[in-house]
Protein backbone atom coordinates (compact mmCIF):
# COMPACT_ATOMS: atom_id res chain seq x y z
CA UNK A 1 0.00 0.00 0.00
CA UNK A 2 1.23 3.97 -0.58
CA UNK A 3 1.75 5.51 2.52
CA UNK A 4 2.94 9.33 2.47
CA UNK A 5 4.55 10.71 5.82
CA UNK A 6 4.66 14.39 6.66
CA UNK A 7 6.79 14.71 10.09
CA UNK A 8 6.52 18.39 10.83
CA UNK A 9 2.95 19.34 11.85
CA UNK A 10 4.20 23.13 11.88
CA UNK A 11 6.84 25.05 10.37
CA UNK A 12 7.92 29.29 10.80
CA UNK A 13 9.75 30.83 8.19
CA UNK A 14 11.30 34.49 8.34
CA UNK A 15 9.19 35.91 5.40
CA UNK A 16 12.13 36.38 1.98
CA UNK A 17 13.52 33.53 3.55
CA UNK A 18 13.24 29.87 1.87
CA UNK A 19 11.79 26.90 3.93
CA UNK A 20 12.07 23.16 3.26
CA UNK A 21 9.09 21.10 4.08
CA UNK A 22 9.51 17.01 4.24
CA UNK A 23 7.70 14.44 2.54
CA UNK A 24 8.87 10.36 2.59
CA UNK A 25 6.83 8.15 0.48
CA UNK A 26 6.06 4.63 0.34
CA UNK A 27 5.33 2.52 -2.69
CA UNK A 28 6.12 -0.77 -4.51
CA UNK A 29 4.74 0.63 -7.49
CA UNK A 30 7.72 1.55 -10.12
CA UNK A 31 5.52 4.16 -11.53
CA UNK A 32 3.95 6.80 -9.56
CA UNK A 33 3.62 10.61 -8.88
CA UNK A 34 4.35 12.75 -6.37
CA UNK A 35 2.37 15.81 -6.01
CA UNK A 36 2.08 19.51 -2.71
CA UNK A 37 -1.10 21.04 -2.93
CA UNK A 38 -1.20 24.16 -0.62
CA UNK A 39 -4.83 24.66 1.28
CA UNK A 40 -5.48 28.14 2.50
CA UNK A 41 -7.83 28.42 5.83
CA UNK A 42 -10.75 29.00 2.67
CA UNK A 43 -10.19 25.54 2.48
CA UNK A 44 -9.45 25.28 -1.72
CA UNK A 45 -6.60 22.97 -3.04
CA UNK A 46 -4.26 24.67 -4.68
CA UNK A 47 -1.82 22.45 -6.98
CA UNK A 48 1.57 23.85 -6.67
CA UNK A 49 4.21 21.28 -8.06
CA UNK A 50 4.40 17.75 -10.01
CA UNK A 51 7.30 15.22 -9.73
CA UNK A 52 6.76 12.06 -12.05
CA UNK A 53 8.55 8.83 -11.16
CA UNK A 54 10.04 8.69 -14.31
CA UNK A 55 11.20 12.52 -14.28
CA UNK A 56 15.15 12.74 -14.53
CA UNK A 57 14.91 16.36 -13.09
CA UNK A 58 13.53 18.06 -9.98
CA UNK A 59 10.48 19.75 -10.90
CA UNK A 60 10.76 23.30 -10.37
CA UNK A 61 7.31 25.75 -10.92
CA UNK A 62 8.09 29.27 -10.06
CA UNK A 63 9.69 29.67 -6.07
CA UNK A 64 8.48 26.00 -5.68
CA UNK A 65 10.72 23.34 -6.89
CA UNK A 66 10.85 19.66 -5.84
CA UNK A 67 13.53 17.92 -3.97
CA UNK A 68 13.38 14.75 -5.46
CA UNK A 69 15.42 11.84 -3.65
CA UNK A 70 14.05 8.32 -5.40
CA UNK A 71 16.61 6.37 -3.51
CA UNK A 72 15.60 8.05 0.26
CA UNK A 73 11.72 8.08 -1.61
CA UNK A 74 11.49 11.93 -0.10
CA UNK A 75 10.00 14.46 -2.22
CA UNK A 76 10.55 17.55 -0.26
CA UNK A 77 8.74 21.08 -0.79
CA UNK A 78 11.11 23.60 -1.44
CA UNK A 79 9.69 27.19 -1.55
CA UNK A 80 11.84 30.64 -1.57
CA UNK A 81 11.79 34.09 -0.82
CA UNK A 82 9.10 33.26 1.10
CA UNK A 83 6.12 35.64 1.35
CA UNK A 84 3.05 36.50 3.52
CA UNK A 85 1.04 34.74 1.83
CA UNK A 86 2.48 31.85 1.61
CA UNK A 87 0.71 30.72 5.19
CA UNK A 88 -1.18 27.95 4.61
CA UNK A 89 -1.09 24.32 5.14
CA UNK A 90 0.98 22.23 2.75
CA UNK A 91 0.12 18.30 1.78
CA UNK A 92 2.18 16.04 0.00
CA UNK A 93 0.57 13.53 -2.29
CA UNK A 94 1.33 10.18 -4.34
CA UNK A 95 -1.09 8.36 -7.10
CA UNK A 96 -0.42 5.46 -8.69
CA UNK A 97 -0.48 5.70 -12.33
CA UNK A 98 -3.91 3.44 -12.73
CA UNK A 99 -6.79 4.36 -10.70
CA UNK A 100 -5.46 8.25 -10.10
CA UNK A 101 -6.45 9.04 -6.53
CA UNK A 102 -4.46 10.43 -4.17
CA UNK A 103 -3.04 9.60 -1.08
CA UNK A 104 -2.31 12.07 1.38
CA UNK A 105 0.15 13.05 4.15
CA UNK A 106 -1.25 14.45 7.22
CA UNK A 107 0.32 18.19 6.35
CA UNK A 108 2.13 20.83 7.26
CA UNK A 109 1.24 24.30 8.71
CA UNK A 110 3.30 26.95 7.14
CA UNK A 111 3.61 30.55 9.03
CA UNK A 112 5.41 33.16 7.61
CA UNK A 113 6.67 36.03 10.12
CA UNK A 114 6.97 39.53 8.83
CA UNK B 1 -4.82 25.07 -15.17
CA UNK B 2 -7.91 23.30 -15.66
CA UNK B 3 -10.60 24.67 -13.66
CA UNK B 4 -13.36 22.31 -11.12
CA UNK B 5 -16.37 24.48 -9.97
CA UNK B 6 -17.79 23.28 -6.69
CA UNK B 7 -21.55 24.33 -5.17
CA UNK B 8 -22.51 25.06 -2.95
CA UNK B 9 -19.59 26.44 -0.48
CA UNK B 10 -21.37 26.12 2.50
CA UNK B 11 -24.71 24.24 3.60
CA UNK B 12 -26.51 24.08 6.76
CA UNK B 13 -29.31 21.73 7.40
CA UNK B 14 -31.29 20.13 10.05
CA UNK B 15 -30.66 16.57 10.98
CA UNK B 16 -32.57 13.88 8.05
CA UNK B 17 -32.54 16.00 5.36
CA UNK B 18 -30.20 15.55 2.21
CA UNK B 19 -27.29 17.42 0.94
CA UNK B 20 -26.42 17.45 -2.78
CA UNK B 21 -23.16 18.99 -3.70
CA UNK B 22 -22.15 19.32 -7.36
CA UNK B 23 -18.53 19.24 -9.08
CA UNK B 24 -18.37 20.51 -12.47
CA UNK B 25 -15.28 20.46 -14.77
CA UNK B 26 -15.52 23.52 -16.20
CA UNK B 27 -13.30 23.54 -19.35
CA UNK B 28 -12.36 19.48 -19.86
CA UNK B 29 -14.21 16.76 -19.95
CA UNK B 30 -13.48 14.45 -16.69
CA UNK B 31 -14.75 10.75 -16.87
CA UNK B 32 -13.28 10.70 -13.43
CA UNK B 33 -13.73 12.27 -10.21
CA UNK B 34 -12.97 12.02 -7.00
CA UNK B 35 -14.58 13.29 -3.76
CA UNK B 36 -12.76 13.44 -0.52
CA UNK B 37 -13.84 14.25 3.13
CA UNK B 38 -11.58 16.77 5.57
CA UNK B 39 -12.23 16.83 9.78
CA UNK B 40 -10.62 20.31 10.85
CA UNK B 41 -7.01 20.15 11.23
CA UNK B 42 -6.56 16.79 9.74
CA UNK B 43 -5.90 15.74 6.17
CA UNK B 44 -7.98 14.97 3.43
CA UNK B 45 -9.51 10.94 2.96
CA UNK B 46 -10.84 10.25 -0.08
CA UNK B 47 -14.16 8.93 -0.26
CA UNK B 48 -14.86 7.58 -3.95
CA UNK B 49 -13.72 7.28 -7.05
CA UNK B 50 -16.94 8.56 -9.41
CA UNK B 51 -16.85 7.15 -13.18
CA UNK B 52 -19.30 8.43 -15.89
CA UNK B 53 -21.51 6.47 -16.92
CA UNK B 54 -21.03 3.65 -13.78
CA UNK B 55 -20.91 3.21 -10.74
CA UNK B 56 -18.58 4.82 -8.09
CA UNK B 57 -16.40 2.92 -6.39
CA UNK B 58 -15.70 3.41 -2.46
CA UNK B 59 -13.38 3.33 -0.72
CA UNK B 60 -13.74 0.71 2.22
CA UNK B 61 -15.93 2.41 5.42
CA UNK B 62 -18.05 4.70 3.62
CA UNK B 63 -21.33 3.67 3.21
CA UNK B 64 -22.46 3.97 -0.30
CA UNK B 65 -26.24 3.95 0.28
CA UNK B 66 -25.36 7.38 2.88
CA UNK B 67 -23.07 9.01 0.44
CA UNK B 68 -24.55 8.93 -3.01
CA UNK B 69 -22.55 9.83 -6.24
CA UNK B 70 -23.77 10.48 -9.59
CA UNK B 71 -22.26 11.15 -12.60
CA UNK B 72 -24.19 11.36 -15.37
CA UNK B 73 -22.36 13.77 -17.62
CA UNK B 74 -18.54 14.34 -18.57
CA UNK B 75 -18.57 17.21 -16.82
CA UNK B 76 -20.74 16.73 -13.29
CA UNK B 77 -20.46 14.19 -10.38
CA UNK B 78 -22.84 15.01 -8.13
CA UNK B 79 -22.53 13.64 -3.95
CA UNK B 80 -25.62 13.32 -2.18
CA UNK B 81 -25.81 13.02 2.19
CA UNK B 82 -28.52 11.40 2.62
CA UNK B 83 -30.49 11.48 5.92
CA UNK B 84 -27.55 13.81 7.09
CA UNK B 85 -26.88 13.57 10.77
CA UNK B 86 -24.40 15.96 12.98
CA UNK B 87 -21.95 13.47 12.27
CA UNK B 88 -21.56 14.25 8.69
CA UNK B 89 -20.80 17.92 9.20
CA UNK B 90 -17.33 18.07 7.44
CA UNK B 91 -15.68 19.60 4.69
CA UNK B 92 -16.07 17.96 1.25
CA UNK B 93 -14.02 18.54 -1.53
CA UNK B 94 -14.04 16.76 -5.32
CA UNK B 95 -11.11 16.80 -7.65
CA UNK B 96 -11.09 16.08 -11.55
CA UNK B 97 -8.31 15.06 -13.97
CA UNK B 98 -8.03 16.60 -17.17
CA UNK B 99 -6.34 13.33 -19.14
CA UNK B 100 -6.55 14.56 -22.57
CA UNK B 101 -4.49 17.48 -21.68
CA UNK B 102 -0.63 18.40 -21.47
CA UNK B 103 -0.87 18.12 -17.46
CA UNK B 104 -2.81 15.28 -17.77
CA UNK B 105 -1.72 13.69 -14.17
CA UNK B 106 -2.55 16.83 -11.80
CA UNK B 107 -5.71 16.82 -10.44
CA UNK B 108 -7.48 19.94 -9.79
CA UNK B 109 -9.73 20.50 -7.10
CA UNK B 110 -13.20 22.36 -6.29
CA UNK B 111 -13.07 25.09 -3.83
CA UNK B 112 -15.27 22.76 -1.18
CA UNK B 113 -18.27 22.58 0.27
CA UNK B 114 -18.45 22.56 4.10
CA UNK B 115 -21.53 20.98 5.53
CA UNK B 116 -23.13 21.70 9.22
CA UNK B 117 -25.72 19.19 9.89
CA UNK B 118 -27.77 20.96 13.34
Amino acid sequence: AQKITQTQPGMFVQEKEAVTLDCTYDTSDPSYGLFWYKQPSSGEMIFLIYQGSYDQQNATEGRYSLNFQKARKSANLVISASQLGDSAMYFCAMTDNQGGKLIFGQGTELSVKP
Amino acid sequence: GAVVSQHPSWVICKSGTSVKIECRSLDFQATTMFWYRQFPKQSLMLMATSNEGSKATYEQGVEKDKFLINHASLTLSTLTVTSAHPEDSSFYICSARDITGLAKNIQYFGAGTRLSVL
